[in-house]
């Protein structure tokens, strides 16, 4: 089973300010995803990224993949109470095959 | 209706009741997902069907049996289960292809008493 490691777990700040999600492994992937889950509700894709050193922009919110295709980070700026929720990274091996990480549950405060 | 869809979305139940859970996509997709989402573990892939055959079963225990009549559909059957299969489970679909962009349900909360 292929493990992606998130960090920070948890993550709390104040409306306004930027803030970086990590999530690692030591296998290789063809892709990786970022979705967004709020409580109550299943995880929402936000992005894909497939190729390595790819950089993705959503608005406030950049994608980038590692080089080697191992890892990704996802970056907010200005953050807002909306972008509260659980980020969840998952890297794809095989057909179906998507590995879900650890998440990171983000709070930020009005 | 649009999307991925979830019945029940909350179920409480005892070791030995018998009970199914329903998944329904009206996205188009050939490829279905069972996940369960506990407290403090990542999302664990239970099944996968695609093209209506089972394609993938993660070591997942008897007590839980999987159906997929059509594409569109999918069920999750429960018996006697165990208050540790307790979470949230999740249902997804997607388009079979290299990007396997899955479009989750809302989940069903099972509590097992």
């Amino acid at each position: 089973t292929q493990l992606l490691e998130q960090s920070p777990q948890f993550l709390s700040i104040q409306e306004g300010e930027n803030l970086t999600v990590y999530c690692n492994s030591s296998s290789v992937f063809s892709s990786l995803q970022w979705y967004r889950q709020e409580p109550g509700e299943g995880p929402v894709l936000l992005v894909t990224v497939v190729t390595g050193g790819e950089v993705k922009k959503l608005k406030r919110l950049t994608f980038q993949f590692g080089d080697a295709r191992k890892d990704s980070s996802l970056h907010i700026t200005a953050a807002q109470p909306g972008d509260t929720g659980l980020y969840l990274c998952a890297g794809k091996t095989g057909a179906n095959n998507l590995f879900f990480g650890t998440g990171t549950r983000l709070t930020v405060i009005p | 209706e649009t999307g991925v869809t979830q019945t029940p979305r909350h179920l409480v139940m005892g070791m030995t009741n018998k009970k199914s859970l329903k998944c329904e996509q009206h996205l188009g997709h050939n490829a279905m997902y069972w996940y369960k989402q506990s407290a403090k573990k990542p999302l664990e892939l239970m099944f996968v069907y695609s093209l209506e055959e089972r394609v993938e079963n993660n070591s997942v225990p008897s007590r839980f049996s999987p159906e997929c009549p059509n594409s569109s559909h999918l069920f999750l059957h429960l018996h006697t289960l165990q208050p540790e299969d307790s979470a949230l489970y999740l249902c997804a679909s997607s388009r079979e292809g290299r990007r396997n962009e899955q479009f989750f349900g809302p989940g069903t909360r099972l509590t097992v008493l």
